[in-house]
């Protein structure tokens, strides 16, 4: 079985400009997430989805960041214009949600890698 | 802002030897979990705990959990090479994971 599928593995940008990450989680999955992880932390959480729905989108700064999950399925986190501090990895997990797994274990993505120049 | 606090940040021993790390958290949970993630990779499930369960354990790893002191270790018996990489704590509230900052293993040869 396919796990999370991330792409790109590795991005390098100039600052201002935009960057897209995509995100396919595991299939029958309904809850998806995206976190950041800045070198030597844990990771944090930007957005959770379930299904189509944001149901917790407190710690995405909205200002620049962005992210839509249109037919509940895969996901795009947008960030414009991006700035030096943006430069982190952004790892995408799901999980079957809390109806179906209520003792939720979430499965990883291998990351996005930003740098910011 | 992130949660829990792993403890050490860093640990290096030899191969053979036992591995433990501390996590502590701060408010409630459901369960709390465990994650590994190597260099450049994504994390990967390890083991879960649940907050009525005392102790736990998988293979080489033993979890314990004291809901009282808000605080979980993770044992790593008989070390490997191949366990050299990061551990996270997460602490769970229903579908919220909240990391800790990890704690850096090496295992050396």
């Amino acid at each position: 079985e396919a796990g999370v599928v991330q792409s790109p593995r590795y991005k390098i940008i100039e600052k201002k400009q935009p960057v897209a990450f995509w995100c396919n989680p595991i299939s029958g999955h309904n809850t998806l997430y995206w976190y950041l992880q800045n070198l030597g932390q844990g990771p944090e959480l930007l957005i959770r989805y379930e299904n189509e729905e944001a149901v917790d989108d407190s710690q995405l700064p909205k200002d620049r960041f962005s992210a839509e999950r249109l037919k509940g399925v895969d996901s795009t986190l947008k960030i414009q214009p991006a700035e030096l501090g943006d430069s982190a990895v952004y790892l995408c997990a799901s999980s079957l949600g809390q109806r179906e797994a209520p003792y939720n274990e979430q499965f990883f993505g291998p990351g996005t890698r930003l740098t910011v120049l | 802002s992130q949660q829990g606090e792993e403890d050490p940040q860093a640990l290096s021993i030899q191969e053979g030897e036992n591995a433990t790390m501390n996590c502590s958290y701060k408010t409630s949970i459901n369960n709390l979990q465990w994650y590994r993630q190597n260099s450049g990779r994504g994390l990967v499930h390890l083991i879960l705990i649940r907050s009525n369960e005392r102790e736990k354990h998988s293979g080489r790893l033993r979890v314990t959990l004291d809901t009282s002191k808000k605080s979980s270790s993770l044992l790593i018996t008989a070390s490997r090479a191949a366990d050299t990489a990061s551990y996270f704590c997460a602490s769970t509230w229903f579908d919220q994971l909240t990391f800790g900052k990890g704690t850096k293993l090496s295992v050396i040869p």
